[in-house]
This record gives structure tokens, sequence and C-alpha cells, in this order.
């Protein structure tokens, strides 16, 4: 199977601070990127998505940065809130295999008050 | 607009039973996709259905089998059922070549 890894499984930020989120992937085909929120007990949220044909894509208060020469992917938060603490997962998307999805283990963000 | 909707939320099988799970896509949304997330990990593909025929299946056994309908809701089948099968079973629906938009999930618990 695909790997898409993450480099810490848990991130704690103080509310208020910027959050960075970071994903690694192996495939060089992987050429649609999506990171997800998911909150306790709900499914995967959609926060922001980007192809491989940029390298930054900005949203309300979310960034997404891909480095394509180190199959490298992040998720920056702005302004982090207490609403913001979930589990976030990038998942990547190998061209031509239709909209199947690898998915990481996930990154635990707490926001701490 | 309804998002996707699962059901049922949660269930209790046992070893050896079959379950089917459920799922209406968002409308206008013509592809459906089926994922297990195990606790504690990210989602793994199972199957995708475009216009009700499979587009993709994941290394899941024959146990695993699915199916889409005219109005494009999809059901989820597994046979046989075995304790690893626990797990949070999630629908997403999509636009072809677009991100998916999840459901909540159907809580499977295998005792």
């Amino acid at each position: 199977g695909e790997s898409v890894g993450l480099h810490l499984p848990t991130l704690s930020v103080q509310e208020g601070d910027n959050s960075i989120i970071n994903c690694a992937y192996s495939n060089s085909a992987s050429d649609y990127f999506i990171w997800y929120k998911q909150e306790s007990g709900k499914g995967p949220q959609f926060i922001i998505d980007i192809r491989s044909n940029m390298d930054k894509r900005q949203g309300q208060r979310v960034t997404v940065l891909l480095n394509k020469t180190v199959k490298h992917l992040s998720l920056q938060i702005a302004a982090t809130q207490p609403g913001d603490s979930a589990v976030y997962f990038c998942a990547e998307n190998i061209a031509n295999t239709g909209n199947q999805f690898y998915f990481g283990t996930g990154t635990s963000l707490t926001v701490i008050p | 607009d309804a998002g996707v909707t699962q059901s049922p939320t949660h269930l209790i099988k046992t070893r050896g039973q079959h379950v089917t799970l459920r799922c209406s896509p968002i409308s206008g949304h013509k592809s459906v996709s089926w994922y297990q997330q195990v606790l504690g990990q990210g989602p793994q593909f199972i199957f995708q259905y475009y216009e009700k025929e499979e587009r993709g299946r994941g290394n899941f056994p024959d146990r695993f089998s699915a199916r889409q309908f005219p109005n494009y809701s999809s059901e989820l089948n597994v046979n046989a059922l075995l304790l690893g099968d626990s797990a949070l079973y999630l629908c997403a629906s999509s636009l072809l070549a677009s991100g998916y938009t999840f459901g909540s999930g159907t809580r499977l618990t295998v005792v």
C-alpha cells in the first residue's frame, strides 16, 4: 500500500498561536491532496485541498504548502482556536486511480486555552 | 441540503454474522466510496462506485462487497464477520475528480 505518514502524532498549541501539521507522502505520482479534520464521533471534514501543479493554497485561517521535491505537505492554521482541537489527516490521490485516497495515521491537535 | 447520510449509526453483531450498511450521497453526487477506520488509524479505502459501477477496490477480502443503486445510494455488505471488522465505516460522496464529503459513519462492533 501507499505510505502517507505524519511527522508528529500529537501537537499541543496555545490558543492564538499558529499551528503547523506536517505530512510526508511516498508516491511521486500523487497529484491531489486533501487535509481533513476529524472530531470525536464524527466523519472527516474537508478543510482544504491542493493539486500538484500548485505549491501553496490559502483558505480561511488555513494554508496548505506542497513541496513535491521532498514529497512533503503541511497544514498551517493561523490563530488556533479551541474549536480546532481534533485529529488532522492528510490524504493523497494517485493520478489515474479514480477517487481512491490514501490517508495518513493522523495528528491529534490540542489547543490549550 | 442534506449531507451524506449513513445508517445505522451504531451496530453490534456477533462473529460469523452478516451486516449491511447504507449510505445516501449528497444530491447530485454520483460517486460513492467506502472506507474503514479502525480506532486510532486513518481511514482505509474499501470501494468506490460511480454510476453504479465499481471503479476501485482496496485491499480487503472478498467478504466485503458493495453495490450502488440507480438513485446513487449504496450498500456495503460484510459476510462472516470477524472481531477485527470492528471499526467505523465511512461513506463519502463526490462529484468525480473533486474532494469527498464524508458522512458521520456507522460504528460496527463485532463481539
